[in-house]
């Protein structure tokens, strides 16, 4: 299968940590990406491969892998860490790409 | 400054065509992994295609042989020619760079299509 599956929303309490899954067959095989989306805005990389945080990404965010579910995990949630999280990987072919479905992120 | 800007998008009719553009400075285009993601309004992501430093190109089936995926090095422009538009096609259309293939780093703001009559 060449599908991710996230969970549609997910709240937190601010402060709290949370992690955000994304389960599919391609995480056995390759790293999970994550990307933060707010509205009217393209997506900003959070976590690549193993659990690498781009420059100027909070040292909050995390990422982990195990069998085929990969998780982003925020500790000590930000209000300005509400958002989509959109998960991707490699496909099965190794050369394409695939997106979950998107979790919504509310900060209580 | 990395920065991709798009153009090209429009409302276009079903069974029409568009091509559009993503004019990258900061980087060079033709040395890194570079890809085409869009989305529908009010939908998520989904990624359409990508194109290799070496020249590789690989695309969603929701796009095969309709839509080609190309570079200009000499402008340092990333392209993505689009054929045969249907309604499901209706988007907006982001160009990235790749670190990795999937891992975008570089966003461009978006150019909007739709495809209507």
């Amino acid at each position: 299968s060449s599908e991710l599956t996230q969970d549609p929303a997910v709240s937190v309490a601010l402060g709290q940590t949370v992690r955000i899954t994304c389960q599919g067959d391609s995480l056995r095989s390759y790293y999970a990406s994550w990307y933060q989306q707010k509205p009217g805005q393209a997506p900003v990389l959070v976590i690549y491969g193993k659990n690498n945080r781009p420059s100027g990404i909070p040292d909050r965010f995390s990422g982990s892998s195990s069998g085929n579910t990969a998780s982003l995990t925020i500790t000590g949630a930000q209000a300005e860490d509400e958002a989509d999280y959109y998960c991707n990987s490699r496909d099965s072919s190794g050369n394409r790409v695939v997106f979950g479905g998107g979790t919504k992120l509310t900060v209580l | 400054e990395v920065q991709l800007v798009e153009s090209g998008g429009g409302l276009i009719q079903p069974g029409g065509s568009l091509r559009l553009s993503c004019a990258a400075s900061g980087f060079t285009v033709s040395s890194n992994y570079m890809s085409w993601v869009r989305q529908a309004p009010g939908k998520g992501l989904e990624w359409v295609s990508v194109i290799y430093s070496g020249g590789s190109t690989y695309y969603a089936d929701s796009v095969k042989g309709r839509f080609t995926i190309s570079r200009d090095n000499s402008k340092n422009t990333l392209y993505l020619q689009m054929n045969s538009l249907r309604a499901e096609d209706t988007a907006v259309y982001y160009c990235a760079r790749d670190l990795l293939v999937g891992a975008a780093d570089y966003w461009g703001q978006g150019t909007l299509v739709t495809v209507s009559s």
